[in-house]
């Protein structure tokens, strides 16, 4: 298996535009999480999914961020209007529901590092 | 106060030392406890999970949880420069999906 893909690896864009992340998860999985890392603030869940439905959307910060889950093998964040104080490294993690005592492994993309100008 | 605090460092250390990475967690009710490493640029992959007070050994890896002062740590035997990553310290109650993470330890080992 490929793992948890993400894009785009990079983004630079200017305060007000649109990003769109894209995650696709391991194939299997039916959690699906989104986090943002940043000095400050180290790692935060921003919101999960379970079966493509959001169980959790607590940790997103602002109305200005969306996520979806159109299927079990997509996934988007969206931030509009986008602000310098986005900037931050999005990760994106999967994870198969845990059977009997099986851990709560999961298994993270390589992240995309955005930079909002 | 924060769930879970970790001293994110950096700790620079000789190869060969032994490395010792700490969290302290706030709830009682956080009964999952891992460690998880980042390289830099790299997401972060799962290095130990453990779910009791005690001791649980991976190679040059142990990793130890006090309950009872809600501390647990990580150590690492005859490190080595590919031990060189950022260690996160990751919590979570039963039965809840969400992980709580530390702020991370930036570790470099100097050969």
């Amino acid at each position: 298996d490929a793992g948890v893909i993400q894009s785009p690896r990079h983004e630079v864009t200017e305060m007000g535009q649109e990003v769109t992340l894209r995650c696709k998860p391991i194939s299997g999985h039916d959690y699906l999480f989104w986090y943002r890392q940043t000095m400050m603030r180290g790692l935060e869940l921003l919101i999960y999914f379970n079966n493509n439905v959001p169980i959790d959307d607590s940790g997103m910060p602002e109305d200005r961020f969306s996520a979806k889950m159109p299927n079990a093998s997509f996934s988007t964040l969206k931030i509009q209007p986008s602000e310098p104080r986005d900037s931050a490294v999005y990760f994106c993690a999967s994870r198969r529901h845990p059977q009997g005592g099986a851990t709560n492994i999961q298994y993270f993309g390589a992240g995309t590092r955005l930079s909002v100008l | 106060q924060k769930e879970v605090e970790q001293d994110p460092g950096p700790l620079s250390v000789p190869e060969g030392a032994i490395v010792s990475l700490n969290c302290t967690y706030s709830n009682s009710a956080f009964q999952y406890f891992m460690w998880y490493r980042q390289y830099s640029r790299k997401g972060p992959e799962l290095l130990m999970y453990t779910y009791s007070s005690g001791n649980k050994e991976d190679g040059r890896f142990t990793a130890q949880v006090d309950k009872s002062s809600k501390y647990i740590s990580l150590f690492i035997r005859d490190s080595q420069p590919s031990d060189s990553a950022t260690y996160l310290c990751a919590i979570k109650r039963w039965g809840a999906q969400k992980l709580v993470f530390g702020q991370g330890t930036r570790l470099t080992i100097n050969p």
